[in-house]
């Protein structure tokens, strides 16, 4: 099994400011099969990106991943009010799929 | 838009069978893996397992002896059901669709809302 392990738990930011998330795997994911997910309080989860850098649809260009491995990067340029939530990182390069254990981005 | 809606009771019995539906609107079931996933309360996520709409399973190791799940593509449904259930299983429970059959697309695409269920007697 993949152990998703993020940094930092939490992030205390200002809008307008830089988010840089960071996921790390406890092995290599392999074809960087790796998604980030944004959840709000009562809502549903939101896929952001897939494939560890591309957005899914409809989401802003504010958003970015990168990395490849065992080490990747959410990053949103500049936070807008909505964008103060949860986000986790999940991998599906192999069986059982994982989830990190989330990074919460809060308002400073 | 595919949406997706799970329902089932909110409370169940230690020991006893939790059981929930996932209705799928907006697009045809067929050709999609289904997944269920879980969120105990301050907690991260947990997929539970998945089924294609052939009736294939695939399911997490650490909870594969006590899961069953099942599809319906009359109804544009599936369902899991979770035996032997104590206070560990007290979660909220997500349905979702996985964007294709392929590995590459074998992320979660569209997400229900999520329903509590609460193991208590």
């Amino acid at each position: 099994e993949i152990v998703l392990t993020q940094s930092p738990g939490t992030l205390s930011l200002s809008p307008g400011e830089r988010a840089t998330l960071s996921c790390r795997a406890s092995q290599r994911v392999g074809n960087s099969y790796l998604a980030w997910i944004q959840q709000n309080p009562g809502q549903a989860p939101r896929l952001l990106i897939y494939g560890a850098s591309s957005r899914a649809t409809g989401i802003p260009d504010r958003f970015s991943g990168s990395g490849s491995g065992t080490d990747f990067t959410l990053t949103i340029s500049r936070l807008e009010p909505e964008d103060f939530a949860v986000y986790y990182c999940q991998q599906y390069a192999g069986s059982p799929w994982t989830f990190g254990q989330g990074t919460k981005v809060e308002i400073k | 838009q595919v949406q997706l809606q799970e329902s089932g009771p909110g409370l169940v019995k230690p020991s006893e069978t939790l059981s929930l539906t996932c209705t799928v609107s907006g697009d045809f079931i067929s050709y999609y893996y289904w997944s269920w996933i879980r969120q105990p309360a301050g907690k991260g996520l947990e997929w539970i397992g998945r089924i294609y709409t052939s009736g294939s399973t695939n399911y997490n190791p650490s909870l594969e002896s006590r899961v069953t799940m099942s599809v319906d593509t009359s109804k544009n449904q599936f369902s899991l059901k979770l035996n032997s259930v104590t206070a560990a299983d007290t979660a909220v429970y997500y349905c979702a669709r996985t964007a294709g059959y392929s590995g590459s697309l074998n992320y979660f695409d569209y997400w229900g809302q999520g329903t509590l269920v609460t193991v208590s007697s």
